[in-house]
C-alpha cells in the first residue's frame, strides 16, 4: 500500500494567516490526491481533487498544489471557520490511503 | 441536495456481525460507485472499501483489514449501499461513514459523505 505522511502534525496560526501543509506519498501518484476537512464530530468534506482542483463551493483561499510525490495545500488567509484536521488522500491505487491529518488551531 | 444517511450502527459482541446501509438521494445512484470510510475513536480516518457502479462491473474493492470479512452490496432500485461485516473485533470500533465516488478518467475521489453510523464492538 501506497504510505501517506503530512507535516506538520499539528499548527497554530492566527486569523488572516497565510498556511501550507504538506504531504507525501511513498511512491509517485501523479495528481490522484485530495484533501478534506474535517471539523470535530463531523464528517470530512472534499476541498480538494486532483492534486489543484477546487471543489465546488469551497472558497477560494484553498488552493492544492503538487505532483508525484509532494503535494500541499495553501490557505492563503486563514479564516475562524477553517480551524479544523485537514486530510490528504490517496487515489491512485489500492488501497486508497489517507495521511495522518494535520490539526490547524488557534494561536 | 445530494443526501447520503447511513443506519444500522449500534453495540455488538466481537466475533458477531452486522450490516450497515446508506441511503442514497438527490442524485442518480445506479450512476456512481460508492465508497464506506471508517474512523476510529480519536483516530484519522480509513478507507474501507467501494464498490463500482454496474457500467463498471459493480467489482469491489477492499481494504487488507477488512478483506474476506466484509462484503459492500448495493440495490440500485433502492438507492442503498450495504457494508455487510462479519467476525467483528474490538479494533472495528469507529464510526462509518458512506461517500458518493466520483470518477475522473478511471480515477475514483469521495465528493460528498454522510454524517455517519458509530459501531462498538465490545463484550
Amino acid at each position: 500500500d501506497i504510505q501517506m505522511t503530512q507535516s506538520p502534525s499539528t499548527l497554530s496560526a492566527s486569523v488572516g494567516d497565510r498556511v501550507t501543509i504538506t504531504c507525501r506519498a511513498s511512491q509517485s501518484i501523479s495528481s490522484w490526491l485530495a484533501w478534506y476537512q474535517q471539523k470535530p464530530g463531523k464528517a470530512p468534506k472534499l476541498l480538494i481533487y486532483k492534486a489543484s482542483s477546487l471543489e465546488s463551493g469551497v472558497p477560494s483561499r484553498f488552493s492544492g498544489s503538487g505532483s508525484g510525490t509532494e503535494f500541499t495545500l495553501t490557505i492563503s488567509s486563514l479564516q475562524p471557520d477553517d480551524f479544523a484536521t485537514y486530510y490528504c488522500q490517496q487515489y491512485n491505487s489500492y488501497s486508497f490511503t489517507f495521511g495522518p491529518g494535520t490539526k490547524v488551531d488557534i494561536k | 441536495e445530494v443526501q447520503l444517511v447511513e443506519s444500522g450502527g449500534g453495540l455488538v459482541q466481537p466475533g458477531r456481525s452486522l450490516r450497515l446501509s446508506c441511503t442514497a438521494s438527490g442524485f442518480t445512484f445506479g450512476d456512481y460507485a460508492m465508497s464506506w470510510v471508517r474512523q476510529a475513536p480519536g483516530k484519522g480516518l480509513e478507507w474501507v472499501g467501494f464498490i463500482r457502479s454496474k457500467a463498471y462491473g459493480g467489482t469491489t474493492e477492499y481494504a487488507a483489514s477488512v478483506k474476506g470479512r466484509f462484503t459492500i452490496s448495493r440495490d440500485d432500485s433502492k438507492s442503498i449501499a450495504y457494508l455487510q461485516m462479519n467476525s467483528l473485533k474490538t479494533e472495528d470500533t469507529a464510526v462509518y461513514y458512506c461517500t458518493k465516488d466520483e470518477l475522473w478518467s478511471y480515477y475514483y475521489y469521495m465528493d460528498v459523505w454522510g454524517k455517519g453510523t458509530t459501531v462498538t464492538v465490545s463484550s
